[in-house]
């Protein structure tokens, strides 16, 4: 499975618009970008997933660029809530080996007042 | 609401001993999943089923094994535990979505302190 990279933190401003980098340049034609975040002591939470479109939900969209290698997480108006530990993982579909995606370090935004 | 529930919050046990750590989902998913997260190794995954009885190994199985016996609970054991299993425990279930994707739902996490 292709591997992630994310910056270890980044800042936010309140109200601001957050932009999550992740850098996945081995990702395979059939794997998916997932994104979870992970709030302090609880367990993760899905976001959003893609395969090659931007997609967009109610909490969050999804920024993939044509060559697939890198995606941008957008938290439109970043709040205090937000704060968390955000997770890009890429994953294959449906088959035996899609269980084995791994969650890096992630990156942890802090979201500020 | 997807309910995924850990038989416990915080465990201490001695090393040698026999560890089940339990989960139970009740949205009749198919697959379901353990996780152990360490600071600066991130969530890696033990082991995962697809359906009953059914098991896969992930990256780290050593010193572990798993039970699904019914769909809806996925035990992990530990046979001997050891210190370097002290960690935090995340299991998680999901279901196919339509294009083979699924949706991962974690539950609360076990925090297991072996001495």
């Amino acid at each position: 499975d292709a591997k992630t990279t994310q910056p270890p933190s980044m800042d936010c401003a309140e109200g601001r618009a957050a932009n999550l980098p992740c850098n996945h340049s081995t990702i395979s034609g059939n794997e998916y970008v997932y994104w979870y975040r992970q709030i302090h002591s609880q367990g993760p939470q899905y976001i959003i997933h893609g395969l090659k479109n931007n997609e967009t939900n109610e909490m969050a969209s999804l920024i993939i660029t044509e060559d697939r290698k890198s995606s941008t997480l957008i938290l439109p108006h970043a709040t205090l809530r937000d704060t968390a530990v955000y997770y890009c993982i890429v994953r294959l579909g449906k088959n035996t080996n899609a269980g084995k995606s791994t969650f890096g370090d992630g990156t942890t935004l802090t979201v500020k007042p | 609401d997807v309910k995924v529930t850990q038989s416990s919050r915080y465990l201490v046990k001695r090393t040698g001993e026999k560890v089940f750590l339990e989960c139970v989902q009740d949205m009749d998913h198919e697959n379901m999943f353990w996780y152990r997260q360490d600071p600066g190794l991130g969530l890696r995954l033990i082991y995962f089923s697809y359906d009953v009885k059914m098991k896969e190994k992930g990256d780290i199985p050593e010193g572990y094994s798993v039970s699904r016996e019914k769909k809806e609970r996925f035990s992990l054991i530990l046979e001997s535990a050891s210190t370097n299993q002290t960690s935090m425990y995340l299991c998680a279930s999901s279901f196919w979505r339509g294009l083979g994707t699924d949706t991962q739902y974690f539950g609360p996490g076990t925090r297991l302190t072996v001495l």
